[in-house]
């Protein structure tokens, strides 16, 4: 069956410390894999996207590496605050006209100061 | 430039009643979704609309239509409520469905006793 996991269990930090969160996939074949950040009561904001042919992105402080072969995708924070404490979602396309994301449960991440 | 609105924020229904969700975005997308929200299960597409005039399944159909009433507003319908469809829903648009980023509405937070 498909398969989306991050890791249900949440991330402490502490402050100006990388962190480091896993997006593995299970019998999918995406295009594309982009990576959400979800506060608390609120609607999920895009943060990076990355398609098959590129192994690495970056924006500011953020960095997301994707990995085929593995089905993985690790998404950092260098650097990190406790601003950036959040639930990040993982979500790739779905079906093979790519019309449709596939989310991750999301991980929550905690940093302390 | 409001991005994307939902209306309303919390609604609470009892079992077989109807009521519909509304949403309007004002960036001139093409492309609008309906998700929703359950706590361990992550976001799930329920309906889409590629664009003006087009609607199609998502992966959580059942129970529910949609109406794609102009470029704008994308509504979601629940005609007979289920306990098993309280949730927290989430209206999405992008400017294309595909590798392109989705802005997310504020939620409605749905509760069916």
């Amino acid at each position: 069956s498909q398969k989306i996991e991050q890791n249900s269990e949440a991330l402490n930090i502490q402050e100006g410390k990388t962190a480091t969160l896993t997006c593995n996939y299970t019998n999918y074949s995406p295009a594309y894999l982009q990576w959400y950040r979800q506060d608390p009561g609120r609607g999920p904001v895009f943060l990076l996207l990355i398609r098959e042919n590129e192994k690495e992105k970056r924006k500011e402080r953020l960095k997301v590496t994707f990995d085929t072969t593995l089905k993985q995708s690790l998404f950092h924070i260098t650097a990190s605050q406790p601003a950036d404490s959040a639930t990040y979602l993982c979500a790739l396309d779905a079906d093979s006209a790519g019309n449709m994301l596939t989310f991750g449960g999301g991980t929550r991440l905690m940093v302390k100061p | 430039n409001a991005g994307v609105t939902q209306t309303p924020k919390f609604q609470v229904l009892k079992t077989g009643q109807s009521m519909t969700l509304q949403c309007a975005q004002d960036m001139n997308h093409n492309s609008m979704y309906w998700y929703r929200q359950d706590p361990g299960m992550g976001l799930r597409l329920i309906y889409y609309s590629a664009s003006e005039g087009t609607t199609d399944k998502g992966e959580v159909p059942n129970g529910y239509n949609v109406s794609r009433l102009n470029k704008r507003e994308f509504s979601l319908r629940l005609e007979s409520a289920a306990p098993s469809q309280t949730s927290v829903y989430f209206c999405a648009s992008s400017s294309q469905t595909g590798a392109y980023e989705q802005y997310f509405g504020p939620g409605t937070r749905l509760t069916v006793t």
